[in-house]
Order: C-alpha cells, then sequence, then structure tokens
C-alpha cells in the first residue's frame, strides 16, 4: 500500500498569511493525488485534482504542485472562511490512501 | 447537480450486520464507479472500497480493514450503490460516505454525500 505521510498535523496562521501544507507518498504515484478540505460536521470538499488543476469554483488562492513523490498545496492568503482540515489522497494504486490530515486554526 | 444520500446508519452491536444505501441522480449512475469512505469520530479519512460500472464488470476493490467483512453493490436500475457490513467491530464506528469520481474513466472521489453514522457499541 501506498502511505501518504502529511506535515504539519497543525498549524496556527492569521488572516492573510501565506500556508503551505505538504504531502509525501511513500512511493511514486506520478500527479494523482487530490487535495481535499473539510470543514466540522460537513463532507469533504474537493479543491485540487492531478496534483495542481484546480476544482471548479474554487479560489485561485488554493493552488497545489509536485509529482512523484512529494506535493505541496498552498493559500496564498488566508480567508476566515479557510480554516479547516486538509487531506491529501492519491490515486494512483489501490487501496486509495489518505494523509493523516493537517488542521489549519487561526492565530 | 450531482446528488448523493446514504441512508442505513444506526446502532448495532459487535458482531452483526448492517446495509448502508445511496441514492444518486444528477448523473447516469450506470457509467460510474463508485466508493465508500469512512471516517471515524474525530479522526481522518479511511477509503473502505469502490464498485466499478458495469463496463468494468462491476468488480470491486476494498480497504484490507474491511476485505471479507464488507461487500459492495450496485443497482443500475435503482440509481444505488450499497454497503453490506458483517462481522462488525467497535472500529467500524463512523460517518460513512458515498463517493463519485469525476469522470466514468475513474480516479479520485470527488463528488460525496453527507454521511450516515454507523455507531458499533454494546
Amino acid at each position: 500500500d501506498i502511505q501518504m505521510t502529511q506535515s504539519p498535523p497543525s498549524l496556527s496562521a492569521s488572516v492573510g498569511d501565506r500556508v503551505t501544507i505538504t504531502c509525501r507518498a511513500s512511493q511514486g504515484i506520478s500527479n494523482n493525488l487530490v487535495w481535499f478540505q473539510q470543514k466540522p460536521g460537513k463532507a469533504p470538499k474537493s479543491l485540487i485534482y492531478a496534483a495542481s488543476s484546480l476544482q471548479s469554483g474554487v479560489p485561485s488562492r488554493f493552488s497545489g504542485s509536485g509529482s512523484g513523490t512529494d506535493f505541496t498545496l498552498t493559500i496564498s492568503s488566508l480567508q476566515p472562511e479557510d480554516f479547516a482540515t486538509y487531506y491529501c489522497q492519491q490515486y494512483k494504486s489501490y487501496p486509495l490512501t489518505f494523509g493523516g490530515g493537517t488542521k489549519v486554526e487561526i492565530k | 447537480e450531482v446528488q448523493l444520500v446514504e441512508s442505513g446508519g444506526g446502532l448495532v452491536q459487535p458482531g452483526g450486520s448492517l446495509r448502508l444505501s445511496c441514492a444518486a441522480s444528477g448523473f447516469t449512475f450506470s457509467d460510474y464507479y463508485m466508493d465508500w469512505v469512512r471516517q471515524a469520530p474525530g479522526k481522518g479519512l479511511e477509503w473502505v472500497g469502490r464498485a466499478r460500472n458495469k463496463a468494468d464488470t462491476y468488480t470491486t476493490e476494498y480497504a484490507a480493514s474491511v476485505k471479507g467483512r464488507f461487500t459492495i453493490s450496485r443497482d443500475d436500475s435503482k440509481n444505488s450503490l450499497y454497503l453490506q457490513m458483517n462481522s462488525l467491530k467497535t472500529e467500524d464506528t463512523a460517518i460513512y460516505y458515498c463517493a463519485r469520481p469525476p469522470s466514468a474513466l475513474g480516479g479520485p472521489p470527488i463528488f460525496w454525500g453527507q454521511g450516515t453514522l454507523v455507531t458499533v457499541s454494546s
């Protein structure tokens, strides 16, 4: 199975900050990676697919990069509605696997 | 608009069984692979399994943690996905989500329902 390791597990940031979350795969997954945002009591929402393609309707302050084993999700200017937990997931091979999540909290 | 509505959750004793359903609308259900994903209380996301479409002979994939206990099936005539859960354990307690990839060629679970809660407890 491909293990997905996210870092950091949590972070505190202020509105307007640039935030970067990383995700590392235990083996190469090309660009078969998706990023999700989840708010309390809600289903996850996809933000980025194929590592760097913005999902329709997602604000352009979100961006993704990487290929192979190392990936990043960047929020260029953190907004109040962005405080949430973020997950990466690989879909290169079965079983599909998620990272452990990164909780973005208000500083 | 893609809509996925899960049902069938509830309280069940360890060792018991439960069947979840997912009603799909807003797209041609028969064309798409479909997934189940779960989330234990206060924990991260765990992919449970996938049912492929008719073109791929309805084959299935499962996470190791549920293989042999859970069965995913679908009824394209009813636009419905199912998760039969047997030999339930306390660690199966979670919100169970039905999810769909972006295209009929597969990919990650992009569209999600709101989930149904399964509690396994004596």
